[in-house]
């Protein structure tokens, strides 16, 4: 079966200090990994796919299928992160969403 | 442009009521996706709509849930006989792509279900 599980519900760091929001998967295929972000009273919208490897915001996510995970991470949190962080699996189309990992970034 | 819209954004209904949530995606937009996400979790897929064909409807949780979209723009949820637990966010998304990949979603607002 597909899942993703994101272990924390929340993580609390202080503004400047790294970030790393775990996310790991259960999928038999290749899997597209997704990073969506819901800022305060904003729609979810993308934050990073791992198949662009590229860098939003200054977060990255590297797809590691050794141990099924794609963690988000950012060397330096801003006030402005703060938000809630789905990580996504995407199959035959759909996705399929964790539970969520509110981020807050504390001055 | 505009985004995705959805309508109504909140809605109370009593239980045993019928109700109809609506979705207007990005213009040209090929699929539609519609998913529930209850308090505390992440959003579960209902069902996918390529053009007007109904691609996959797996995630519907019970035959009292019906999607529709008729014309392959505008699409309706309507849930029938509504029950406590269906209280949700109802969330619409649509992508410029078919073909079963995945591909980036964009999200519409919501719509918040209350069955009291």
């Amino acid at each position: 079966a597909q899942r993703v599980t994101q272990p924390e519900k929340l993580l609390s760091v202080f503004k400047g200090a790294p970030v790393e929001l775990k996310c790991n998967y259960s999928y038999s295929g290749s899997p597209e990994l997704f990073w969506y972000v819901q800022y305060s009273r904003q729609r979810l919208q993308l934050l990073l796919r791992h198949i662009s490897r590229e860098s939003i915001k200054g977060f990255t996510a590297d797809l590691n299928k050794g141990e099924t995970s794609f963690h988000l991470k950012k060397p330096f949190a801003q006030e402005e992160d703060s938000a809630m962080y789905y990580c996504a699996l995407g199959t035959a189309g759909k996705l399929v969403f964790g539970a969520g990992t509110i981020l807050r970034v504390k001055s | 442009g505009a985004g995705v819209s959805q309508s109504p954004r909140y809605k109370v209904a009593k239980r045993g009521q019928d109700v109809a949530l609506r979705c207007d995606p990005i213009s040209g937009h090929v699929s539609l996706f519609w998913y529930q996400q209850a308090l505390g979790q992440g959003p579960e897929f209902l069902t996918y709509f390529q053009n007007e064909a109904q691609l996959d409807k797996s995630g519907l949780p019970s035959d009292r849930f019906f999607a529709e979209r008729p014309e392959g723009s505008v699409s309706t949820l309507k849930i029938q006989r509504t029950q406590q637990e269906d209280s949700a966010v109802y969330l619409c998304a649509s992508s410029p792509f078919g073909g079963g990949g995945s591909q980036e979603q964009y999200f519409g607002p919501g719509t918040r279900l209350t069955v009291t």
